[in-house]
């Protein structure tokens, strides 16, 4: 059964460093998004992406973060300067072709910042 | 104002057991809902998506109330496999902004 993969599974970092999470959504589909989950509590939206644009972001997508697909293949989340508050579990997640449709979560980076 | 629902838990239960577990949402106007399981520090797993005439599969049966604005998940014959927090998903309705509930935890025992 395809999958969604990320890289890499731990993530440590310096407090103001930047850091960018890997993500290979399901091949044939064409929704991808990012969530966070903070320790103990629950998964939250931040962006969802098509066709080269974000389409969707939550508040705590703010100007520190930005999302791309460099090629056929990858999605990314970058944190330009990381803080502490951004620990918490990262997850990639894909859907086929709307956003009304289930998504595939990838098995998370945890971040740890420092 | 809390968008999506559940009753945290947990949910103690013997092997066999039935066991059902309802989530809330706010916005009306929601288009799609799901069902999820997530094992700890785990990815959330779709178990199931919810439709209005209510679907099931196996021992799972989830239903849509849109008059009342909640969902619903029956798990039937559990197992102890089926110790998890299950996760409530909404979409839809003025955005695509997929809402989490914080989940209800499971645990079956022996």
């Amino acid at each position: 059964e395809p999958e969604v993969t990320q890289t890499p599974s731990h993530q440590v970092t310096q407090m103001g460093q930047e850091v960018i999470l890997r993500c290979v959504p399901i091949s044939n589909h064409l929704y991808f998004y990012w969530y966070r989950q903070i320790l103990g509590q629950k998964v939250e939206f931040l962006v969802s992406f098509y066709n080269n644009e974000i389409s969707e972001k939550s508040e705590i997508f703010d100007d520190q973060f930005s999302v791309e697909r460099p090629d056929g293949s990858n999605f990314t989340l970058k944190i330009r300067s990381t803080k502490l508050e951004d620990s918490a579990m990262y997850f990639c997640a894909s859907s086929e072709l709307d956003r009304n449709q289930p998504q595939h979560f990838g098995d998370g980076t945890r971040l740890s910042i420092l | 104002r809390k968008e999506v629902e559940q009753d945290p838990g947990p949910f103690n239960v013997p092997e066999g057991a039935t066991v059902a577990f309802n989530c809330t949402y706010s916005n009306s106007a929601s288009q799609s809902f799901f069902w999820y399981r997530q094992d700890c520090r785990k990815e959330p797993k779709l178990l199931m998506s919810v439709y209005s005439s209510g679907n099931e599969d196996g021992r799972f049966t989830a239903q849509l109330n849109r008059a009342s604005q909640y969902i619903s998940l029956l798990i039937r014959d559990s197992k102890l496999s089926d110790s998890a927090t299950y996760l409530c998903v909404v979409n839809g309705g003025g955005s695509y902004i997929p809402t989490f509930g914080r989940g209800t935890s499971l645990i079956v025992h022996p």
